[in-house]
């Protein structure tokens, strides 16, 4: 248990809906970060936050947004989803500047219909 | 930008044996991180051994070490006296030194190991 957690662990939904995927990261990690995988695109960064400000952007859509509130926990946001957004959406956390290891939560699986 | 490649995009070991799966990357950085990190079926991704740029010396985790060519830009890790849970996807990520936006992780297409009994 890596001490990071993410809900739902499954979702299923259809195309031209919006879910939020949350999560929570360990005690006392500052940064969280969010990546996506799939069996086209691999593993991808898609965004990152630092204590409750955006640090870096990769290959995020503009469908996509994502948040940290002052308790640390971020959200995911996902809207117009197509079928392509199925994936599996990975959060990890790190305590933050100087630290590199990122540890990461069971991920959130998304199956768009 | 950074990549990292992994082609073989399976392995198979015996029980009890050793092996290797390779990975090289691109970067025009001097100092970085490199990482593997196992994802068995369970989904969940795991570190497994991480090696710092700067440091010589190759880094070790019990069974796993890797050897690190850095003016060859490779990185490859060994896995010895292979075990059943072993068996995973695994990948070989990269991130630059320096923390804030520089410490995204990049992955490369992984490999997957499948060790027989």
């Amino acid at each position: 248990d890596s001490g990071v957690t993410q809900t739902p662990k499954h979702l299923i939904t259809a195309t031209g809906q919006r879910v939020t995927l949350r999560c929570s990261p360990r005690s006392g990690d500052l940064s969280v970060y969010w990546y996506q995988q799939s069996l086209d695109q691999g593993l991808q960064f898609l965004i990152q936050y630092y204590n409750g400000e955006e640090r870096a952007k990769g290959n995020i859509l503009e469908r996509f947004s994502a948040q940290q509130f002052p308790d640390l926990h971020s959200e995911l946001n996902l809207s117009s989803l197509e079928l392509g957004d199925s994936a599996l959406y990975f959060c990890a956390s790190c305590l933050g500047w100087g630290h590199n290891e990122q540890f990461f939560g069971p991920g959130t699986r998304l199956t768009v219909l | 930008a950074q990549t990292v490649t992994q082609s073989q995009p399976e392995m198979s070991v015996q029980e009890a044996e050793t092996v290797t799966l390779s990975c090289t990357y691109d970067t025009s950085e001097n100092n970085y991180y490199l990482f593997w990190y196992k994802q068995p079926p369970s989904r969940q991704m795991i570190l497994v051994i991480r090696q710092e740029a700067y440091k010589q010396q190759n880094a070790t985790e019990n069974r796993f070490s890797v050897n690190f060519q850095k003016a060859a830009k490779s990185f490859s890790l060994k896995i010895s006296d292979s075990q059943l849970g072993d068996t995973a996807m695994y990948f070989c990520a990269f991130m630059k030194q320096g923390g804030g936006a520089n410490s995204k992780l990049t992955f490369g297409k992984g490999i997957t190991l499948s060790v027989r009994p």
